[in-house]
């Protein structure tokens, strides 16, 4: 089954700087990449996604990669700022019935 | 358009009694998945199911678990004889299943479960 390794574990950075998230993923045939933040005791949001037929995708402050050679997709968030503070998860989906595989989250602290 | 609903939000119980968690899912969804969280953990799939059919229930264990998700009604995730190691939150999640965004998956709020 499909296996996906998340980078780095804890993440803290200033407000202002650049923050970024590294996935990687095992199985070849998967093709829908979605990246979700949860903040303490709320549930999991969407906050932006991605498909194999294209490299790249960016939504004001974020911005989403995807490699499909290298089997690698990373998270880019800009000017981040303390409200940015939250878990954020990557995830990857083969076709037909597969269902979402999860990384291990991602901690990511914006100190004022 | 009101999102995924679950309820109960908290649900305490001894150790050996059952849990029931229901999930209703976005309108025009079909699609429904059932994920459990540990504290500082990731989401770990237990089922998914579309109306009155299991799609894959590979995450969940075989015994004491059982989802459905019946042609009326919301989607049950039912739980027998819970052990502590069941507390965990548990989310659902629903897809419309169908069309360019059929693969999106929006999340409920969770049902926190406290085993004694």
């Amino acid at each position: 089954g499909e296996n996906v390794e998340q980078h780095p574990s804890t993440l803290s950075v200033q407000e202002g700087d650049s923050a970024v998230i590294k996935c990687t993923y095992s199985d070849s045939a998967s093709n829908y990449f979605p990246w979700y933040k949860q903040e303490l005791g709320k549930r999991p949001q969407l906050i932006i996604d991605i498909r194999s037929n294209v490299g790249e995708k960016k939504d004001q402050r974020i911005a989403v990669t995807l490699n499909k050679t290298a089997k690698h997709f990373s998270l880019h968030i800009t000017e981040t700022q303390p409200e940015d503070s939250a878990v954020y998860f990557c995830a990857a989906k083969g076709s037909g019935y597969s269902t979402l595989t999860f990384g291990k989250g991602t901690m990511l602290l914006v100190s004022p | 358009n009101a999102g995924v609903m679950q309820n109960p939000r908290h649900l305490v119980r001894r150790r050996g009694q059952e849990a029931r968690l229901r999930c209703s899912p976005m309108k025009g969804h079909s699609h429904v998945y059932w994920y459990r969280q540990l504290p500082e953990e990731g989401l770990k799939f237990m089922v998914y199911l579309q109306k009155e059919n299991i799609i894959d229930e590979s995450g969940m264990p075989k015994e004491r678990f059982s989802a459905e998700f019946p042609k009326e009604g919301p989607s049950i995730l039912r739980i027998q004889q819970v052990v502590r190691g069941d507390s965990a939150a548990y989310f659902c999640a629903s897809s419309p299943g169908m069309g360019q965004r059929g693969d999106t998956q929006y999340f409920g709020p969770g049902t926190r479960l406290t085993v004694l």
